[in-house]
């Protein structure tokens, strides 16, 4: 089945750098992305979405970005603190009415003081 | 809302042996899901529910089982455990009637078989 990727499995930022997460996906029927957040030892935790007939769209501090021509999708993080060190996953559902998600590998995000 | 709670935390089971996770939420989500986390990976659906009554399965189901009595519970079932299912168990539930599908994850179970 289809599968949703990241380019990279490890990224170290400074304290206060912007952090940029990339993901591929390879469905182009998905219209729903979801970026969720781990910390250790805890369940993920939905950070923010964005629908396909979207571009961008922002939360706190946080920006995802869809390119929908080269399935790709990032997650900015601005400003990036000690509690930003997470596990960071993309997911995508296929057509909003199905419940299912599709799981990346994640990005495992750590902060340099 | 407590949201997704799950018990226990954390169990040792020998071969062989069999227990129920377990899973419930306040939110009146419609829908309820089992995921497992293998060390360094994604996560994989197990079986997923639509509504009580309802279930279905997902990515990995060989090996669980589950049901759906009420909307609030979505208890797991491992019958004959085995060491490959070592792992951390989330369960999530997502939507009531007219929101995102966004899933909103339990604090895991994690299951070590030996």
């Amino acid at each position: 089945g289809e599968s949703v990727g990241l380019h990279l499995p490890t990224l170290s930022v400074q304290e206060g750098d912007n952090s940029i997460i990339n993901c591929a996906y390879s469905n182009s029927a998905s219209d729903y992305f979801i970026w969720y957040k781990q910390e250790s030892g805890k369940g993920p935790q939905f950070i923010i979405d964005i629908r396909s007939n979207m571009d961008k769209r922002q939360g706190q501090r946080v920006t995802v970005l869809l390119n929908k021509t080269v399935k790709h999708l990032s997650l900015q993080i601005a400003a990036t603190q000690p509690g930003d060190s997470a596990v960071y996953f993309c997911a995508e559902n296929l057509n909003f009415g199905n419940e299912k998600l599709t799981f990346g590998t994640g990005t495992r995000l750590t902060i340099i003081p | 809302n407590a949201g997704v709670t799950q018990t226990p935390k954390f169990r040792i089971l020998k071969i062989g042996q069999s227990m129920t996770l377990q899973c419930t939420q306040d939110m009146n989500h419609n829908y309820m899901y089992w995921y497992r986390q293998d060390p360094g990976m994604g996560l994989k659906l197990i079986y997923y529910s639509v509504g009580a009554g309802i279930t279905d399965k997902g990515e990995v189901p060989n090996g669980y089982n589950v049901s759906r009595s009420t909307t609030e519970d979505f208890p797991l079932r491992l019958e004959l455990a085995a060491p490959s299912q070592t792992s951390v168990y989330f369960c999530a539930s997502s939507r009531a009637v007219g929101e995102r599908p966004s899933q909103f994850f339990g604090p895991g179970t994690r299951l070590t078989v030996l």
